[in-house]
């Protein structure tokens, strides 16, 4: 009973390396999306997607990409890590908008 | 622009005791509102979910309040127990498919809870 796996649970970056994380779900999930956590802010969100093929920005999409080839997983990449990329990565899944949202265990991302 | 405001942002309280977390929105597009649990090292974790049809959601010790006109809600826990020491995030987005907020949770700051046995 996987549920929303991220991989990598830690990673160091220099300023200006790229590096991609990775989601993926097993619950057969139409809706995905990426969020980042940051003291005092809450969960902000980055991109989502509401299926295979189709992705859209949320509220802080600079500076990350995402693309979504199949239902299961949903990768977002770092063009050019800079410090303030320094959070906590969250990837959620629900089965449509605006249900349940099932979030993974986080990367935490430290850019050096 | 925080669109989702919470308070208090830490809270404690003695066991058996109740804790009541607030947040107020800007957005009158929104018309879900969701409360999430993060456990340190978790990912946030559904707690209850209320929309506006509704003034009050009860779930065993867990309460959702709502009030529309004030564009207000909080979470009630009764009889809070230690093992209710968490981080607890409010949320809210539209389930309007014509809007810019459709679908998109915005969250609140937080609320750190310890609960002291």
């Amino acid at each position: 009973n996987a549920g929303v796996t991220q991989t990598p649970k830690f990673q160091v970056l220099k300023t200006g390396q790229s590096m991609t994380l990775q989601c993926a779900q097993d619950m057969n999930h139409e809706y995905m999306s990426w969020y980042r956590q940051d003291p005092g802010m809450g969960l902000r969100l980055i991109h989502y997607s509401v299926g295979a093929g189709i992705t859209d920005q949320g509220e802080v999409p600079n500076g990350y990409n995402v693309s979504r080839s199949t239902t299961e997983d949903f990768p977002l990449r770092l063009l050019s890590a800079a410090p303030s990329q320094t959070s906590v990565y969250f990837c959620a899944s629900s089965k449509r908008m605006n249900t349940e949202a099932f979030f993974g265990q986080g990367t935490r991302l430290t850019v050096v | 622009q925080q669109q989702v405001k919470q308070s208090p942002q830490s809270l404690i309280v003695q066991k058996g005791g109740i804790s009541i977390i607030n947040c107020a929105y800007e957005n009158t597009a929104f018309d879900y509102f969701p409360w999430y649990q993060q456990f340190p090292g978790k990912g946030p974790a559904l707690l209850i979910a209320i929309r506006p049809d509704v003034s009050e959601k009860k779930e065993g010790r867990f309460t959702i309040s709502f009030n529309k006109s004030a564009k207000q809600f909080s979470l009630h826990i009764m009889d809070s127990q230690p093992g209710d020491s968490a981080t607890y995030f409010c949320a809210a987005s539209s389930t309007n498919a014509g809007g810019t907020s459709y679908g998109k949770l915005t969250f609140g700051q937080g609320t750190i809870l310890t609960v002291h046995p």
